[in-house]
């Protein structure tokens, strides 16, 4: 695989705040994509990272950082619509855009 | 936001047979388009890179003679199963590179292959 690695699974309850950890490998890094994806549907966009740091967006912020390999989505004041799969993926290699993902990270909201 | 349809939505084919999965970027022109196959709750792995104009270029281990690849125009991608077996069974995406500075690439709805 491309040796990118994020939680299987993760519960949280609604206006709660949850961080989905992401490790990749660091060769050949382009930058860093968060998607968020419902069953059966295709993934959205949520956010890109290619320098370090944290860039937020409203309720959700992700944090970059290279030299590590390590990437994390914040998801603020959950609401039950948060409730999906976030993917993370790692545009590496010579042609830009070829994205590599993660198993996903399926997350439930609970009331 | 860039809209980029897939078609047909779902398909069920009996084995041996060939399916073709039309992407087409709606709004914008894609040189890129990018082919994805995504098994039940598992990660999608990109299968190939589809250029506008040129040959396709795959991933390792991606058979570009059972998956053809045709890139016709600036707004359409074609992706031929050929001879469909019931392993070919997955959840097809496509996604269209805008260019241009954008910051991501815009995924298709995705196309269920069911193989009998």
């Amino acid at each position: 695989g491309q040796n990118i690695d994020q939680p299987t699974e993760m519960t949280a309850t609604e206006g709660a705040i949850v961080q989905i950890n992401c490790t990749y490998q660091t060769s050949g890094f382009n930058g860093l994509f968060w998607y968020q994806q419902h069953a059966g549907e295709a993934p959205t966009f949520l956010s890109y990272n290619v320098l370090d740091g944290l860039e937020e967006k409203g309720r959700f912020s992700s944090f970059l950082s290279r030299s590590k390999g390590y990437s994390y989505l914040l998801l603020k004041e959950l609401q039950m619509k948060d409730s999906a799969s976030y993917l993370c993926a790692n545009d590496r290699g010579s042609t830009l855009g070829r994205l590599y993902f993660g198993r996903g990270t399926q997350l439930t909201v609970w009331p | 936001g860039a809209v980029v349809s897939q078609h047909p939505s779902r398909v069920i084919c009996k084995s041996g047979t060939s399916v073709k999965i039309e992407c087409r970027s709606l709004d914008f022109q894609a040189t890129t388009m990018f082919w994805y196959r995504q098994f039940p709750k598992k990660s999608l792995m990109l299968m190939a890179t589809s250029n506008e104009g040129s040959k396709a270029t795959y991933e390792q281990g991606v058979e570009k003679d059972k998956f053809l690849i045709n890139h016709a125009s600036l707004t359409l991608s074609t992706l031929t199963v050929t001879s469909a077996h019931p392993e070919d069974s997955s959840f097809y995406i496509c996604s269209a590179d805008p260019g241009q500075g954008a910051d991501t690439q815009y995924f298709g709805p995705g196309t269920r292959l069911t193989v009998l």
